[in-house]
């Protein structure tokens, strides 16, 4: 089975841009779940998508979207783009059983 | 464990030696733990996972151990390897909540 894939692997954008991360999770996953990983706050959980559905989100402003079409690929776009809004995003394929396999992130730099 | 992430712990062995990993976690309500192995530049790698109905699950070189008396859990690692040079996270989620809370990590570094 083909893994996490996630695009672009790297980004580097402006302050104030938007930019928009793709993820396709493993053949046969329906949900999908996002993560931010910085230096300074470790890993921490954005949102969860199943089937389409928004299922859970994590503590991050509303500047953080996300949303999941009907083949289980989820998106997740960022507007008004902040210095610190730079970091590794990954995403996360979830199975059945609620194992969650990651993908390699997208590095995103904001200069 | 608590992503408070700003300290990462640092373990360092013999390359043969047996490696612990250790990981306290806080939410009494939590069921469901798993161990990750990150390495520079890619994203976290599974490696095991375990149920709150069990004490103790072993896969190929590694056991995972929960104590839930004291909201702990561990990673042993036998005969490490260079290959397992990386940082490890520990992760927890309770109920149905598909929502991962990681521990701070601990680089694991194996000396020749």
């Amino acid at each position: 089975k083909a893994g996490v894939t996630q695009t672009p692997r790297y980004l580097i954008k402006t302050r104030g841009q938007q930019v928009t991360l793709s993820c396709s999770p493993i053949s046969g996953h329906r949900s999908v779940s996002w993560y931010q990983q910085t230096p300074g706050q470790g890993l921490q959980f954005l949102f969860e998508y199943f089937s389409e559905t928004q299922r859970n989100k994590g503590n991050f402003p509303g500047r953080f979207s996300g949303r999941q079409f009907s083949n289980s690929r989820s998106e997740m776009n960022v507007s008004t783009l902040e210095l610190g809004d730079s970091a590794l995003y990954l995403c996360a394929s979830i199975s059945g059983t609620d194992t969650q396999y990651f993908g390699p992130g997208t590095r995103l730099t904001v200069l | 464990g608590e992503s408070v992430g700003l300290h990462l712990p640092t373990l360092s062995v013999q390359e043969g030696d047996n490696s612990i990993i250790n990981c306290a976690y806080s939410n009494s309500a939590s069921d469901y733990f798993i161990w990750y192995k990150q390495e520079s530049g890619k994203g976290p790698q599974f490696i095991i996972d375990i149920r709150s109905n069990m004490d103790k699950r072993q896969g190929q070189r590694v056991t995972v151990l929960l104590n839930k008396t004291v909201k702990h859990l561990s990673l042993q690692i036998a005969a490490t390897q260079p290959g397992d040079s990386a940082v490890y996270f520990c992760a927890e989620t309770s109920g149905s909540a598909r929502q991962l809370t990681f521990g701070s990590g601990t680089q694991l570094t194996v000396l020749p």
